[in-house]
């Protein structure tokens, strides 16, 4: 079974500009999270998807969104990039709605270079 | 909010030697779960090992095994017989449940582990 796909796996973009992430989970997984990873900030939770429905996000500006769509595949679009948004996104799934007892699986995400 | 704290930036180990990563957290909650992640070169977060608060017996999985302490609110990892192929950065990551299904990691910064050959 396909494990997580994100693409692209590098983007370069200049400030101000928006990019658009893709994200697949695991074939029949329902939920999909997303994280922020930076060497300064670590890892931060961005915003978790269920069957179509943003059930919780985490402390980011309104410049970060997400969907989901029919099929669980994920989008995050960031609009008007800065440097500081320089970093490694990544996505993940999960079969069931409680990601304990479903664990969830990641992908090897998406490495965001803003100049 | 939680708060997640792993002091230890680096480690290194021989091979086959056993190394122990240590995690803190501060929660007032008394139902949470504790999880060690492990990512390796390729980037992947990768799941270690699990633990529900709840449970007093420390979790196990093959040379992976943890000392919970609830009290203390600590949550350490031991490796056993290191591999190479344990060279990775570990996150150790807490999680609250909102509510059924909103759930979201909270993660530390990180313990970069090396297995020396």
């Amino acid at each position: 079974k396909a494990g997580v796909t994100q693409t692209p796996r590098y983007l370069i973009k200049t400030r101000g500009q928006q990019v658009t992430l893709s994200c697949s989970p695991i074939s029949g997984h329902r939920s999909v999270s997303w994280y922020q990873q930076t060497p300064g900030q670590g890892l931060q939770f961005l915003f978790e998807y269920f069957s179509e429905t943003q059930r919780n996000k985490g402390n980011f500006p309104g410049r970060f969104s997400g969907r989901q769509f029919s099929n669980s595949r994920s989008e995050m679009n960031v609009s008007t990039l800065e440097l500081g948004d320089s970093a490694l996104y990544l996505c993940a799934s999960s079969l069931m709605e409680s990601s304990y007892n479903s664990p969830l699986h990641f992908g090897n995400g998406t490495r965001l270079t803003v100049t | 909010a939680q708060t997640v704290t792993q002091s230890q930036p680096e480690m290194s180990v021989q091979e086959a030697e056993t190394v122990t990563l240590s995690c803190t957290y501060d929660t007032s909650e008394n139902n949470y779960y504790l999880f060690w992640y492990k990512q390796p070169p390729s980037r992947q977060m990768i799941l270690v090992i699990r633990q529900e608060a709840y449970k007093q017996q420390n979790a196990t999985e093959n040379r992976f095994s943890v000392n919970f302490q609830k009290a203390a609110k600590s949550f350490s990892l031991k490796i056993s017989d290191s591999q190479l192929g344990d060279t990775a950065m570990y996150f150790c990551a807490f999680m609250k449940p909102l509510d059924f299904g909103n759930e979201k990691l909270t993660f530390g910064t990180g313990t970069r582990l090396t297995i020396i050959p």
